[in-house]
This record gives C-alpha cells, sequence and structure tokens, in this order.
C-alpha cells in the first residue's frame, strides 16, 4: 500500500520551454501533496505544499509563477516548470501524505522522482 | 531555525560489521522524526517515524532510537544490500506536514 507514481520518470527539454510533472497517489486519497528539489549529492528541500481544491503554498525563495502548482483531484498533482533555465535542472520528487494502517499520525510516501535536464 | 546534521557524511562497512548513523536535530516542536532509505535516482523509502524520546522502532537489520536531541539508526550485520543514502528528517508541530531533511549519509557495504 501507499504507493506514489511520477511521470514522466526523466525528461529533457529546451531552455524556455514549459514542462509538466504529474504525481499521481495510486492506492489511496491525499488532500496534501509536497514537491521537493534534490540537487547532486544534496538533501531534499522543500519546493511547496500542495493542497487539494486550493492554492499551494510556496516555501521561501521558491518563484510561484515559475513553478505552477494544480492539485485538481484527491488522488493528482501537477507541477509545471515554466520557461525552464538550465538551473531548473534538477530532481523532482513528490510525496503524499496519508495515515498508516494502525498508525496515529500521518507518514509522507514519496514517488521515484523525475529527473529534468534542461539544455 | 530548525536543523538537522546527520553524520557521518558516508560510512563504508564490510558486511556483518554493524554500526550505528547519527541524526541530530534542533526543533521548536517535534511533531515526528523520520528516517527514509534512498538509492540512487530513485524516491526516498520509509522506513521508520519516531515520536518521543525514549522510543525505538526495528525493521529486520534496522532499529532506530530517538532522544531529545538525537536519533540513532542502528544497522546489525548490515548485507550490500543495505547500501544506499540513509536520509534524516524531522517535523515541526508548528509547520504543518513538510519535513527538513539532512544531507543523510551515504552507506556503502562490502562483501
Amino acid at each position: 500500500g501507499a504507493v506514489v507514481s511520477q511521470h514522466p520518470s526523466w525528461v529533457i527539454c529546451k531552455s524556455g520551454t514549459s514542462v509538466k510533472i504529474e504525481c499521481r497517489s495510486l492506492d489511496f486519497q491525499a488532500t496534501t501533496m509536497f514537491w521537493y528539489r534534490q540537487f547532486p549529492k544534496q538533501s531534499l528541500m522543500l519546493m511547496a505544499t500542495s493542497n487539494e481544491g486550493s492554492k499551494a503554498t510556496y516555501e521561501q525563495g521558491v518563484e510561484k509563477d515559475k513553478f505552477l502548482i494544480n492539485h485538481a483531484s484527491l488522488t493528482l498533482s501537477t507541477l509545471t516548470v515554466t520557461s525552464a533555465h538550465p538551473e531548473d535542472s534538477s530532481f523532482y520528487i513528490c510525496s503524499a501524505k496519508t495515515r498508516p494502517q494502525g498508525s496515529h499520525q500521518d507518514t509522507q510516501y514519496f514517488g521515484p522522482g523525475t529527473r529534468l535536464t534542461v539544455l | 531555525e530548525d536543523q538537522v546534521t546527520q553524520s557521518p557524511e558516508a560510512l563504508r562497512l564490510q558486511e556483518g560489521e554493524s554500526s550505528s548513523l547519527n541524526c541530530s536535530y534542533t526543533v521548536s516542536g517535534l511533531r515526528g522524526l523520520f528516517w527514509y532509505r534512498q538509492d540512487p535516482g530513485k524516491g526516498p523509502e520509509f522506513l521508520f517515524t519516531l515520536y518521543s524520546a525514549g522510543e525505538e522502532k526495528e525493521k529486520e537489520r534496522l532499529k532506530a532510537t530517538l532522544t531529545k536531541k538525537e536519533s540513532f539508526l542502528h544497522i546489525t550485520a548490515p548485507k550490500p544490500e543495505d547500501s544506499a543514502t540513509y536520509l534524516c528528517a524531522v517535523q515541526n508541530s508548528n509547520s504543518g506536514y513538510a519535513l527538513n531533511f539532512g544531507k543523510g549519509t551515504s552507506l556503502l557495504v562490502t562483501p
């Protein structure tokens, strides 16, 4: 249980184009999903919190007009990198929050990540 | 500001050689401390959540413990398939459910 998928697993695009990444919770519903970014040899940095049916909350320093987040359903959140540039090249990972069976607290389960390369 | 520091940055063990990874943290209000395993090019895989000092959890060769200042991930008789980066993260009770990650410990277990 608690499987999260991402699509695509990797993408290469030209500078100035936009790229959409999908994050799906496959066997549970998630009112809250999170988007992280990970640069080589670095840890995960939270970019934004995605709430179903409402606007995303962005972390300080993350441009909301550049990284568009849409959480249109309880199983799908999308991240669109608009006008991508080489410095946006990174590993983008989403997570979805749910409560495991038998637990009294929520846990975040992560997707497999999307490798974005901007030429 | 919340801080998570993991040590060592890298650890090389021989198969069967037990050791511990450290996660020191500073947080204004701890909702939970999480351990994840991450293989190269993949997303983190959930291992444990610890909520209060004194709590311990075990899964196969792994055991996680928690004090008010740090957490340890003990690896008993590791196997090569335990090689991965182990990430520690804290969740602040005043900041929703976002996770603040440490930089991780890269573990290599050689046969």
